[in-house]
């Protein structure tokens, strides 16, 4: 079974620019995660879909980020524009029920972003 | 807001040797996870407790769970280099399988 798959793998922008990333979750997972690990740190979950819709995105920095997750399946996650504190390594994570009952979160490697 | 404490962060110890990480959280919850992560790479599920009074065992490492205490406990049983990683429980508030994770910490098994 394929696992998590994102791309890019690595990203070097400067800060105010505008970025990108994407995330194909397992086969028929219901539900995607998108965290950010600041170096050093524990993953900070941004944002919950299941299937196409918005669970939770409380913390996420509505004024610059921003997620879809069009026909359920694949997912982009923007920023823009991006600043200094925007480096981070994006993860991407999907679990196969939203059922709330301890179904495991299967994540991706990750898309390592640098700002300058 | 739900805290979520490891202890220690850092944990440096010899081959063969035991010791334990501690994962502390300030609310109800009886689903626990712990996470592998090596230097670059991304997370891989340890264990998944979903009970009060869960124990798991995967070679080395054992986790349990005491909800009452809100504490689990990774236990290192002769601990060998390739445990050299970081480990981070996180924990499920129960609103839509939402996982806080802890700190992190970052075990180094020297020769």
């Amino acid at each position: 079974e394929a696992g998590v798959a994102q791309s890019p793998r690595y990203k070097i922008i400067e800060k105010r620019q505008s970025v990108a990333f994407w995330c194909n979750p397992i086969s028929g997972h219901a539900t995607l995660y998108w965290y950010q690990q600041i170096l050093g740190q524990g993953p900070k979950l941004l944002i919950q879909f299941q299937n196409n819709g918005v669970v939770d995105d409380s913390q996420l920095p509505k004024d610059r980020f921003s997620a879809e997750r069009l026909k359920g399946v694949d997912s982009t996650l923007k920023i823009q524009p991006a600043k200094l504190e925007d480096s981070a390594v994006y993860l991407c994570a999907s679990s196969q029920y939203f059922s709330g009952s301890g179904d495991e979160q299967f994540f991706g490697p990750g898309t390592r972003l640098t700002v300058l | 807001e739900l805290k979520v404490e490891q202890n220690p962060l850092f944990l440096s110890m010899q081959e063969g040797k035991n010791y334990t990480i501690y994962c502390n959280y300030s609310t109800t919850s009886d689903r626990l996870y712990w996470y592998r992560q090596d230097p670059g790479k991304s997370l891989e599920s340890l264990f998944v407790l979903l009970s009060n009074g869960a124990v798991k065992q995967e070679g080395r490492l054992m986790a349990s769970l005491d909800t009452k205490a809100r504490l689990s406990t990774l236990h290192i049983t002769a601990a060998v280099h390739d445990l050299s990683a970081t480990y981070f429980c996180a924990v499920d508030t129960g609103t839509a399988s939402k996982l806080t994770f802890g700190t992190g910490t970052r075990l180094q098994v020297t020769l």
